[in-house]
Parts: C-alpha cells; sequence; structure tokens
C-alpha cells in the first residue's frame, strides 16, 4: 500500500523547545517536500528537497531545518526561533521537481505551542 | 512570479445543484494548474490537473475544470453536487522558471457546502 506516512497526528510543544515531524514515503519519489498551512491560508512552501542530502529553502524557511540522509524520509524541525509555530504541517512527494509533476500529500501533523 | 485568486472564500449550493469555484491565475510561464480537495484534518487529494494538454480537464468524482488562457481562468465545475462534496478547495499553479522549481503556489481556498 504505497503512500506518504507523518507522525504524530497532533504534537504539543512547549516554548522554547524543538520538535521534529517524521515524513516517510514508499513511492520511491525523488521529491519532497513541507508546506505549513494556517487558518484560512493556502498552503505555503517551508522546504523541498529534489534528491537524498540536497534541501533547499522554499518561501518561510525561517525557524525550521530540514535533513535528506534517506530517500524516503524528510523530517522537519520546528525550533525555538520560529515564533509562531502553531499549525497544521503538510508533507508532499513527487516523482522528480518538475511543474507537471503531480505532488501527492500525507495526512497531515497539527503542532500546537502552550 | 506566480499566483492564484481564488474568486470566492465560500460556496454554498443545494445538493443536486451545479457547482461552480472559481480559479485566476497569473503566470509569466506556461503553467501547469490543479485543483486539490481538502477534508477537515486530511491532508491533499488531487482532483485534476492540467498540463498543457486538452483544455478541458476530467477529474475524480464527476469534477472537472477548463482551462482558459485568454481569461487566464481555470474554473472547476460539477454538474450535480452531493453532500460528500463539502470541504476544502484549493486552485493551485506551478511554474518551472529554470532558475530552480517554484514548488505549488496555492490559492486561499474555497470552502464548499452543500445544503441539503
Amino acid at each position: 500500500d504505497g503512500g506518504i506516512t507523518q507522525s504524530p497526528k497532533y504534537l504539543f510543544r512547549k516554548e522554547g523547545q524543538n520538535v521534529t515531524l517524521s515524513c516517510e514515503q514508499n513511492l520511491n519519489h525523488d521529491a519532497m517536500y513541507w508546506y505549513r498551512q494556517d487558518p484560512g491560508q493556502g498552503l505555503r512552501l517551508i522546504y523541498y528537497s529534489q534528491i537524498v542530502n540536497d534541501f533547499q529553502k522554499g518561501d518561510i524557511a525561517e525557524g525550521y531545518s530540514v535533513s535528506r540522509e534517506k530517500k524516503e524520509s524528510f523530517p522537519l524541525t520546528v525550533t525555538s526561533a520560529q515564533k509562531n509555530p502553531t499549525a497544521f504541517y503538510l508533507c508532499a512527494s513527487s516523482i522528480v521537481v518538475q511543474h507537471t509533476d503531480t505532488q501527492y500529500f500525507g495526512p497531515g501533523t497539527r503542532l500546537t505551542v502552550l | 512570479a506566480q499566483s492564484v485568486t481564488q474568486l470566492d472564500s465560500h460556496v454554498s449550493v443545494s445538493e443536486g445543484t451545479p457547482v461552480l469555484l472559481r480559479c485566476n491565475y497569473s503566470s509569466s510561464y506556461s503553467p501547469s494548474l490543479f485543483w486539490y480537495v481538502q477534508h477537515p484534518n486530511k491532508g491533499l487529494q488531487l482532483l485534476l490537473k492540467y498540463t498543457s494538454a486538452a483544455t478541458l480537464v476530467k477529474g475524480i468524482n464527476g469534477f472537472e475544470a477548463e482551462f482558459k488562457k485568454s481569461e487566464t481562468s481555470f474554473h472547476l465545475t460539477k454538474p450535480s453536487a452531493h453532500m460528500s462534496d463539502a470541504a476544502e478547495y484549493f486552485c493551485v499553479v506551478s511554474t518551472y522558471s529554470g532558475g530552480g522549481a517554484d514548488g505549488l503556489t496555492f490559492g486561499k481556498g474555497t470552502h464548499l457546502i452543500i445544503q441539503p
């Protein structure tokens, strides 16, 4: 059963803590993405990766970090430098980074700062 | 640069009546255009996409969209709404600028309400 999994589904963070969101795909896709969704807003790109050991900043990368050590995994760390991290985070993947390519989305992680 | 505008933040229709969700885009290059649907607290699911082939695109669940270059529009339609269509719909534009991937630019979404 191919797809994208994200964990956890809900995550609570205290002020000043770093937290890591997991994203795994078994679609054999080269490209992976992280988006942030706020109420009443579309999705905004945080980071993307075209291939293992490579990643690029998106529109709102400040306060976030990523790694891509394995093709199937693209974890996102929300650092204490991110001033307003409460949001819904979505991971996606595509065969390659190409504008005609469909991105497939995971079910999302809802992060709340206490 | 690229942008997308969804003209209605909320659309309410009665079950069995037609659905029209409006989307206009701006792009310096030939775009790819997508419609995604999101049910509450879920990820996004692709409904359909346009990638410079036929201008009338048919998608899943009876949805279709027409690419109109002269109007820079990509409106989503369905002849007869079903209660299960109630969700958030996102129009998305994607352009490869040649200098690196732009990723997807999302509209702010249209909340579709289906009245029984």
